[in-house]
């Protein structure tokens, strides 16, 4: 069964950094691209950042471009979102989604985890 | 505002046809066959429902199909079920990003 699992989110101040995680199981991790959606609170959906399965393709978001980086771990079957200088406006819940952004088809997604920046 | 324009809400009685649109431009919706729909409903993860415009995944009923006609997708859903009711969003590629709609609240009155 696929699983992908977010963490690392939480309540920060705005221009502080956050690190999200998602661990993924049930499939071969190293053979998938990798995505980060997110979705403010009764808002819609808003794509974030991708990365190819060997980590060579990565693109991002202009909202987020320059203060984000996605990385990914396969030995660890690991996806990561660094967050820096956030902003009131990166309040959302970030959720992990498998699949090639290419073709804009997340087949599986984590439950996700939420992210606050706050004063 | 969304790159993609759906309407903000639809409705429906049980048994009927529903469709949702999504409309965008010849450089996303367009200009590629690669359209997906998401059934999101309240406190859960968005699931896949559609993907390159009109196939299902493994498990998706088939009362739920995709079309495209020029720069707008759209999704029906014949045989309107309660468990239907959620919000909805297409979603396409263009030129090195994912855009999504804003939304589609169905009701199943």
């Amino acid at each position: 069964e696929v699983q992908l699992v977010e963490s690392g989110g939480g309540l920060v101040k705005p221009g502080g950094s956050l690190r999200l995680s998602c661990a993924a199981s049930g499939f071969t991790f190293s053979s998938y691209s990798m995505n980060w959606v997110r979705q403010a609170p009764g808002k819609g959906l808003e794509w974030v950042s991708s990365i190819s399965s060997s980590s060579s393709y990565i693109y991002y978001a202009d909202s987020v471009k320059g203060r984000f980086t996605i990385s990914r771990d396969n030995a660890k079957n690991s996806l990561y979102l660094q967050m820096n200088s956030l902003r009131a406006e990166d309040t959302a819940v970030y959720y992990c989604a498998r699949g090639r952004f290419t073709t804009a088809k997340f087949d599986y997604w984590g439950q996700g985890t939420l992210v606050t920046v706050s004063s | 505002q969304s790159a993609l324009t759906q309407p903000a809400s639809v409705s429906g009685s049980p048994g009927q046809s529903i469709t949702i649109s999504c409309t965008g431009t010849s450089s996303d919706v367009g200009g590629y066959n690669y359209v997906s729909w998401y059934q999101q409903h309240p406190g859960k993860a968005p699931k896949l429902m559609i993907y390159e415009v009109s196939n299902r995944p493994s498990g998706v009923p088939d009362r739920f199909s995709g079309s495209k006609s020029g720069n707008t997708a759209s999704l029906t859903i014949s045989g309107l079920q309660a468990e239907d009711e959620a919000d909805y969003y297409c979603s396409s590629y263009t030129s090195s990003k994912v855009v999504f709609g804003g939304g589609t609240k169905l009701t199943v009155l």
